[in-house]
């Protein structure tokens, strides 16, 4: 089993819309989670961190769940610019490592 | 503020043939990573340095790449012999230094080297 799991999509949404993406992950020791987005041939930007309260950025909304080891991306009213692929990516802390999910594809069509 | 500079853009050789990619951190991060990303696929870390220490080489296939940041700036990655799986895009990160324990700074990325290995 991977230590982060994405649902790899793609999820094919038209403009307006509202998608949710989650990911889930096996270390309970995981201490960090970010949202990193990265567009087609190029490098991972980061995109949000991920707090227990939950945290919101504009049209962007991050929820954690650590009692069910998963997080959770919701895009309001999408745009054709949000078209990317979405990485989760869990921190050690402690470890000081990183590890990164396959990513979910998304794209918005007008 | 500069960014993570890495070169070259592009690398295509055969197998068995050995190739070098150079990384330039944002000036004083103290972390360093390369990450692997295979068509597909998230980055995998193949090596990260704190400084000119390494912290975590566990997923760096040994026999065959190799890795050094001297004088804890910037860094190498050698493959040597490349293999066909070898083909991906190098991503060369950096990160401020923050206390072991304490929330990581995000990763900022270089635009990466893709290679193909024919």
């Amino acid at each position: 089993r991977k230590e982060v799991e994405q649902d790899p999509g793609p999820f094919n949404v038209p403009e307006g819309a509202t998608v949710a993406f989650n990911c889930t992950y096996s270390n309970s020791a995981s201490q960090s989670f970010f949202w990193y987005r990265q567009d087609c041939r190029k490098e991972p930007k980061l995109l949000m961190s991920v707090y227990s309260s939950g945290n919101e950025d504009g049209r962007f909304t991050a929820q954690l769940n650590r009692a069910s080891q998963y997080i959770s991306l919701l895009i309001r009213d999408s745009k054709l610019s949000d078209s990317a692929t979405y990485l989760c990516v869990v921190t050690n802390t402690n470890a000081g490592k990183s590890t990164f999910g396959d990513g979910t594809t998304l794209t918005v069509k007008p | 503020e500069a960014g993570v500079a890495q070169s070259p853009r592009y690398k295509i050789i055969e197998k068995r043939q050995s190739v070098a990619f150079w990384c330039n951190p944002i000036s004083g991060h103290a972390t360093l990573y390369w990450y692997q990303q295979i068509l597909g696929q998230g980055p995998k870390l193949l090596i990260q340095f704190q400084n000119n220490g390494v912290v975590d080489d566990s997923q760096l296939p040994k026999d065959r790449f190799s890795a050094e940041r001297l004088k804890g700036v910037d860094s190498t990655l050698k493959i040597q012999p490349a293999k066909l799986e070898d083909s991906a895009v190098y991503l060369c990160a950096s990160s401020a230094d923050r206390p072991r324990g304490a929330i990581n700074e995000k990763l900022f990325f270089g635009s990466g080297t893709q290679l193909s290995v024919l």
